[in-house]
């Protein structure tokens, strides 16, 4: 029973245009929620955080939004660019652990 | 600064051999994780420690057992190899949990294959 999804396999996003990555999640005991990027041949690199308390977390280019009616995560990447192109893992937080989604595959096409 | 380092980053092993890998930290991180990468299945957790002496059960723990002798070093063991271990392993460290500190560094993986 996966707690944390991610229902798109892959997105394919022109260079200069805006990225969504989704995440679901079916626990409502999550109270941290982040997003991991991960290029080939590497362990995923933290990317960005949001509390369950806040709505919203910008940093630079990477825009966290969390619904928590919902149970909704999603992340915005505004201007994408081909560098952006990685798999991004959504994770959230319960007691001492991170549950993580399958993953999404973004292309950023130049 | 190293940060977080797995070795071996290739291993091939036949059913019924055992092996260890190992991760290392320099960041004297209290926590450690061992996770297991599958295509479709996102970054499940083996075991994880939350000190040195301290080990607890993940989402998948069966086959694999786990050792942290010291602070910096986490352990994870196949005492006998199956087809079904055969995935990508990542070792991660973070800081003492709390607040803003639940980012987790990871090791850059070991390539399994079990035969």
């Amino acid at each position: 029973d996966q707690q944390v999804k991610q229902n798109s396999p892959s997105l394919s996003v022109q260079e200069g245009r805006i990225s969504i990555l989704n995440c679901d999640y079916t626990n409502s005991m999550f109270d941290y929620f982040l997003w991991y990027k991960k290029y080939p041949a590497e362990g995923p690199t933290f990317l960005i955080s949001i509390s369950s308390i806040k709505d919203k977390n910008e940093d630079g280019r990477f825009t966290v939004f969390l619904n928590k009616s919902a149970k909704h995560l999603s992340l915005h990447i505004v201007p994408s660019q081909p560098g952006d192109s990685a798999v991004y893992f959504c994770a959230a937080r319960y007691g001492n652990k991170l549950v993580f989604g399958a993953g999404t595959i973004l292309r950023v096409k130049s | 600064n190293a940060g977080v380092t797995q070795t071996p980053k290739f291993r091939v092993l036949k059913t019924g051999q055992s092996m260890t890998l190992l991760c290392a930290q320099d960041m004297n991180h209290e926590y450690m994780y061992w996770y297991r990468q599958d295509p479709g299945m996102g970054l499940r957790l083996i075991h994880y420690s939350v000190g040195e002496g301290t080990t607890a059960k993940g989402e998948v723990p069966d086959g694999y057992n786990v050792s942290r002798l010291k602070k910096q070093n986490f352990l994870l063991g196949l005492e006998s190899a199956a087809p079904s271990q055969t995935s990508v392993y990542f070792c991660a460290s973070s800081p003492r949990g709390g607040g803003s500190n639940e980012k987790l560094f990871f090791g850059s993986g070991t390539q399994l294959s079990v035969l």
